[in-house]
């Protein structure tokens, strides 16, 4: 099986626009998180969506957002870019089999590089 | 929130030796997975390991639950091996699949 994709790879923006990321998850993966790694804080757990709904949110202000198609894949966006928004943004995949919850393995794809000037 | 702490922040070894990263948690956990950051910032999945012990290849990882640690051992370290070491869990309390990173270690073997 193909693993999670994520376009583009590489993106430079200035302040104040806005920036749409898409990940596509492993075929049959239900669940699609999204990321945020920085220098400073690490990686820090954006949201989740399973089944088009947001399931679960980090503590990361309203300008960024997502949604999930029904094909699982995913999107998420930044609106009105600030500096401190530049990152590597990684988003994984997981099965959801039954009643399973999150004890299951995450996969990651290979990131997208945002830079903000 | 659960805390985890990883150590040691860095480790550089020569080709050939051994080594022990340690991922401390503070509360129960039901999903523990280690990862390997790869130069160009991908995440490679090493093990699934919320508790017991498993093996692949020179890689191995014991999580004792009760104690709220895992250790992830390296045997015959090779160049490839360098890049940056993430423990990361879930707890009961989250809701879906949030994972909390520790901060990492960073791992350098030298030729």
């Amino acid at each position: 099986k193909a693993g999670v994709t994520q376009t583009p790879r590489y993106l430079i923006k200035t302040r104040g626009q806005q920036v749409t990321l898409s990940c596509s998850p492993i075929s049959g993966h239900r669940s699609v998180s999204w990321y945020q790694q920085t220098p400073g804080q690490g990686l820090q757990f954006l949201f989740e969506y399973f089944s088009e709904t947001q399931r679960n949110k980090g503590n990361f202000p309203g300008r960024f957002s997502g949604r999930q198609f029904s094909n699982s894949r995913s999107e998420m966006n930044v609106s009105t870019l600030e500096l401190g928004d530049s990152a590597l943004y990684l988003c994984a995949s997981r099965l959801v089999a039954g009643l399973a919850g999150n004890t299951e393995t995450q996969y990651f794809g290979p990131g997208t590089r945002l830079l903000v000037l | 929130g659960i805390q985890v702490e990883q150590s040691p922040p860095d480790l550089i070894l020569q080709e050939g030796a051994n080594s022990t990263l340690r991922c401390n948690f503070s509360d129960s956990v039901n999903n523990l997975q280690w990862f390997h950051q790869n130069p160009w910032g991908q995440l490679i999945n090493l093990f699934y390991i919320p508790s017991g012990t498993k093996q692949n290849g020179r890689l191995s990882a014991t999580t004792v639950a009760t104690e709220r640690y895992s250790l992830l051992y390296i045997s015959s370290s090779q160049t490839t091996d360098s890049g940056v070491y993430f423990c990361a869990v879930s707890t009961i309390y989250n809701q879906g699949g949030k994972l909390i990173f520790g901060q990492g270690t960073e791992l350098s073997v030298k030729p």
